[in-house]
């Protein structure tokens, strides 16, 4: 039972690099999202999936750029890190959007320098 | 705008001792209500509360909806130190939008003292 899936668990990059997070499920769910985790703000949805090769902002987009080309795997790609960037990331999937039950990944912790 | 806020947002109690833990929300379309366990890494579900289903039991947790207050508590008998955690609330919602389909709220951090 692997579940959700995102790799990796820890990278640290410089102001200006780019670099994908990884997430992969294996429950057959069509909704994904990508949700970062900051001191006192709690869980923020960066960008979201309904399904193979539809996406949507969540409420912190900028900087990040999402594709779904199969039910699978959801990467999120950081286009041009900035420290503000420097966050926990979790991977999150369910059955489909009117199924609120969401399963997480293990998380990315990520350090911008 | 929709939102979920949650109180208080830490708390140290000791073994043995009954917490509850709030949570409101103004959620547009509401669908139901979510809790979530949060200890070193990925958030687990606990609970999830909809109109057919006001009140979860797990054990020595539970949980309530009040429609009418706009609002859930969590509950935690004979606290253990395995109960430290951030306790996470979420409403569900009945569209996507920015929000996709659930809001979080920013969490209750508890600490149980031996």
């Amino acid at each position: 039972n692997a579940g959700v899936t995102q790799t990796p668990k820890f990278q640290v990059l410089k102001t200006g690099q780019s670099m994908t997070l990884q997430c992969a499920q294996d429950m057959n769910h069509e909704y994904m999202s990508w949700y970062r985790q900051d001191p006192g703000m709690g869980l923020r949805l960066i960008h979201y999936s309904v399904g193979a090769g539809i996406t949507d902002q969540g409420e912190v987009p900028n900087g990040y750029n999402v594709s779904r080309s199969t039910t699978e795997d959801f990467p999120l790609r950081l286009l041009s890190a900035a420290p503000s960037q420097t966050s926990v990331y979790f991977c999150a999937s369910s059955y489909g959007l009117t199924n609120e039950k969401l399963f997480f990944g293990s998380g990315t912790q990520l350090s911008v320098l | 705008e929709d939102k979920v806020v949650q109180s208080p947002l830490s708390l140290v109690v000791h073994e043995g001792d009954t917490v509850t833990l709030n949570c409101s929300y103004e959620v547009t379309n509401f669908r139901s209500l979510l809790w979530y366990k949060q200890e070193k890494k990925a958030p687990t579900f606990l609970f999830m509360l909809t109109s057919s289903g006001i009140e979860k039991k797990s054990g020595r947790l539970s949980s309530i909806l009040d429609k009418k207050e706009l609002s859930s508590i969590l509950n935690i008998t004979a606290t253990q130190t395995g109960d430290s955690a951030i306790y996470l609330c979420a409403g569900g919602l009945n569209y996507g939008g920015s929000q996709g389909n659930l809001i979080f709220g920013k969490g209750t951090k508890l600490s149980v003292k031996p």
